[in-house]
């Protein structure tokens, strides 16, 4: 069966300091890959999307960034951290057809 | 273009009682509706999902829901509530067509009350 892990689960940054959070996928092959942030009260954002290795969309302009550097790792970045970027962020990947989206358990990320 | 919209950011109903909550689509082409539900600080998990077969779905933890092309609508159901219901919920929709993206909406705050 698939599992998706996210980590660190939870982080606190102040402002202007650099980010990494890692996102990897066991049990599948080549799947496309998804971030997305839950601000507090608020739905959830599509940040970016990754279609194979190297291969970034971005959906919002913003202060972060997305690589995908293997097949199954997805890695958020920032490389100053601002307060609006306090949320929690969560990855997912999806199954061709019907397309239902597996989501990881989630980064809760802090900005002070 | 694809979108979705869930009336009503927070309902509260009573243990015992009917839970709906609502989700009305728009999409030009037929589409495949989900619903998920994700518990305080944890990800998303899918409860059902409706992918042209049978307009009336069944999901997990006796939610359903109806598809209904005439209304655009997919909402979600369950008969009796129980407190461990209380969570937030999402209706997504993606086009059958083909597409890599869900359109998600933008959560319903479910309050289960004794």
């Amino acid at each position: 069966s698939q599992t998706i892990h996210q980590w660190p689960a939870t982080l606190v940054q102040p402002v202007g300091s650099p980010l990494s959070l890692e996102c990897t996928v066991e049990g599948t092959s080549n799947p496309n890959l998804y971030w997305y942030r839950q601000a507090a009260g608020r739905g959830l954002q599509l940040l970016f999307y990754s279609v194979g290795i190297g291969q970034i969309s971005s959906e919002v302009p913003q202060n972060l960034s997305a690589s995908r550097p293997q097949d199954r790792q997805f890695i958020l970045s920032s490389k100053k951290l601002l307060l609006s970027d306090s949320g929690f962020y969560l990855c997912a990947w999806i199954r061709n057809s019907p397309y239902e989206q597996y989501f990881g358990p989630g980064t809760r990320l802090t900005v002070t | 273009a694809q979108s979705v919209t869930q009336l009503g950011s927070h309902v509260s109903v009573s243990e015992g009682a009917l839970v709906l909550l609502r989700c009305n689509y728009s999409s030009s082409v037929p589409p495949y509706l989900f619903w998920y539900v994700q518990y305080p600080n944890q990800g998303l998990q899918l409860l059902l999902k409706y992918t042209s077969a049978a307009t009336l779905v069944k999901g997990i933890n006796g939610f359903e829901a109806e598809f209904k092309k005439s209304e655009t609508s997919f909402h979600l159901t369950k008969p009796s509530a129980h407190m461990s219901d209380a969570a937030e919920y999402f209706c997504a929709v993606s086009p059958t067509g083909g597409g890599n993206k869900l359109t998600f909406g933008t959560g319903t705050q479910l309050k289960v009350e004794l």
